[in-house]
């Protein structure tokens, strides 16, 4: 069975500091796809980004970068120099070709006092 | 290029109504999902289609919730009668078949805000 883990429930800093969300996976499929959603206060979730199983390189983009270790099935998100903007609710999921849905994480909320 | 759009975007209804919400995926997309947020429960899958045709709906709460996609470019779901813990925020989604070198993301809609009192 497929099983999304987000140890982290809430999180807060402050404004310019660096964050890091842990996602944690299971899945028996060798063939997956990783994804980080935003939900900020508006409510709409936002893709960010997907890794695909097979392809371990790390990504950044801008302040965002996320780190895949296929090792410790871990696909986590760091924030460079946080801003207020960047205050949401982050879902990890996972879609494996055994459930074509995404499986969801319990998600991260974070806080960025200014 | 439009994404998922749902209807209504906000709606209060009374216990014992029918409440019918829609979808229209993206275009070209083959499957389409329907989830539920609640604080309690988080986000949770109710039923996914693949080309029109119901995949896996075990995720639906009980025989008060219904969904159907009679062609590619619209769904519903639909609950009857409603309760009040049937008040969440239902997400419509979209998105390619994985696994064929293509853009696989699941895109959502903005979500239909269900009240029920």
């Amino acid at each position: 069975a497929q099983k999304v883990t987000q140890a982290q429930t809430e999180i807060s800093v402050v404004e310019k500091e660096d964050v890091t969300l842990d996602c944690v996976y299971e899945t028996r499929d060798t063939t997956y796809y990783l994804f980080w959603y935003k939900q900020p206060p508006s409510g709409e979730l936002v893709f960010l980004i997907r890794r695909n199983s097979f392809d371990e390189q790390n990504e950044i983009s801008g302040r965002y970068s996320w780190n895949f270790q296929k090792s410790t099935s871990s696909f986590n998100f760091t924030i460079t120099a946080s801003q207020v903007v960047d205050s949401a609710v982050y879902f990890c999921a996972l879609r494996d070709t055994g459930r074509r849905a995404l499986t969801f994480g319990s998600g991260t909320r974070l806080q960025v006092q200014p | 290029d439009a994404g998922v759009i749902q209807s209504p975007r906000h709606e209060v209804t009374e216990m014992g109504q029918e409440v019918t919400l829609r979808c229209k995926p993206i275009s070209g997309h083959d499957y389409l999902f329907w989830y539920r947020q609640t604080m309690m429960r988080g986000l949770e899958l109710l039923i996914y289609f693949n080309n029109n045709v119901p995949i896996d709906d075990s995720g639906m709460p009980e025989d008060r919730f219904s969904a159907k996609m009679p062609n590619a470019s619209f769904s519903t779901l639909k609950i009857q009668p409603s309760e009040p813990r049937d008040s969440a925020v239902y997400f419509c989604a979209s998105s390619l078949t994985p696994g064929q070198g293509l853009d696989n993301t699941i895109y959502f809609g903005e979500g239909s805000w269900l009240t029920v009192v």
